[in-house]
């Protein structure tokens, strides 16, 4: 089975603390994706990864940065932290080329920022 | 872009079928993803359309017709662990593997 991890599952900080969560998937796979889910949003693309040190932006990349020096780490990066920046984050994986569109998610993050 | 559009709520009885729509707007087209989403958890992958018509798997099948942009996840004997978020997504036309969800439709199931 795929196996996508994320370091914290829950996270609580202060408004201008810099911020590093983490993802590590070991399945081998090409692309990995940071949304962030808010209610009645649905989830929304920050960045994804195609390949290491490769990365893109997604709909709403404003106030983070990500980094990708592993195939199978990929870090999402809050520079300093804002309290709309609360919410949970939801990392994920996929294999490249063509085929099913299954992306595999980790548990989540649940950022509160003070 | 990309857009998609679901019902946000849907509620049915236990034992029943329900249908969840999903229409879209895109500038290409490589099929349509479902994933369900219990309260807390993750979302995890249930089906993938990428030709017109329907794919069953178990209870749950999937509809899609490329010339009206929609598609839609129909849930059969409807069982309360049913009751999660369900998101329809697709992916960005282009060489990258983005992928665009839909805002999710909540299913409860009453018994």
């Amino acid at each position: 089975d795929v196996k996508v991890t994320q370091s914290s599952r829950y996270l609580v900080k202060r408004t201008g603390e810099k911020v590093f969560l983490e993802c590590v998937q070991d399945m081998d796979h090409e692309n990995m994706f940071w949304y962030r889910q808010d209610p009645g949003l649905g989830l929304r693309l920050i960045y994804f990864s195609y390949d290491v040190k490769m990365k893109e932006k997604g709909d709403i990349p404003e106030g983070y940065s990500v980094s990708r020096e592993k195939k199978e780490r990929f870090s999402l990066i809050l520079e300093s932290a804002s309290t709309n920046q609360t919410s949970m984050y939801l990392c994920a994986s996929k294999p490249g080329g063509s085929g099913p569109e299954t992306q595999y998610f980790g548990p989540g993050t649940r950022l509160l920022v003070l | 872009g990309q857009s998609l559009e679901q019902p946000s709520e849907v509620t049915a009885v236990e034992g029943a079928i329900v249908q969840i729509n999903c229409t879209y707007q895109t500038s290409g087209f490589y099929g349509l993803s479902w994933y369900q989403q219990h309260d807390g958890g993750a979302p995890t992958f249930l089906s993938y359309n990428a030709l017109d018509g329907l794919e069953e798997t178990g209870r749950f099948s999937s509809f899609l017709s490329r010339s009206d942009s929609y598609g839609y996840l129909l849930l059969q004997e409807l069982q309360m662990k049913d009751s999660a978020s369900y998101f329809c997504a697709v992916r960005d036309p282009g060489g990258y593997q983005k992928v665009t969800f839909g805002t999710g439709t909540k299913l409860q199931v009453i018994p």
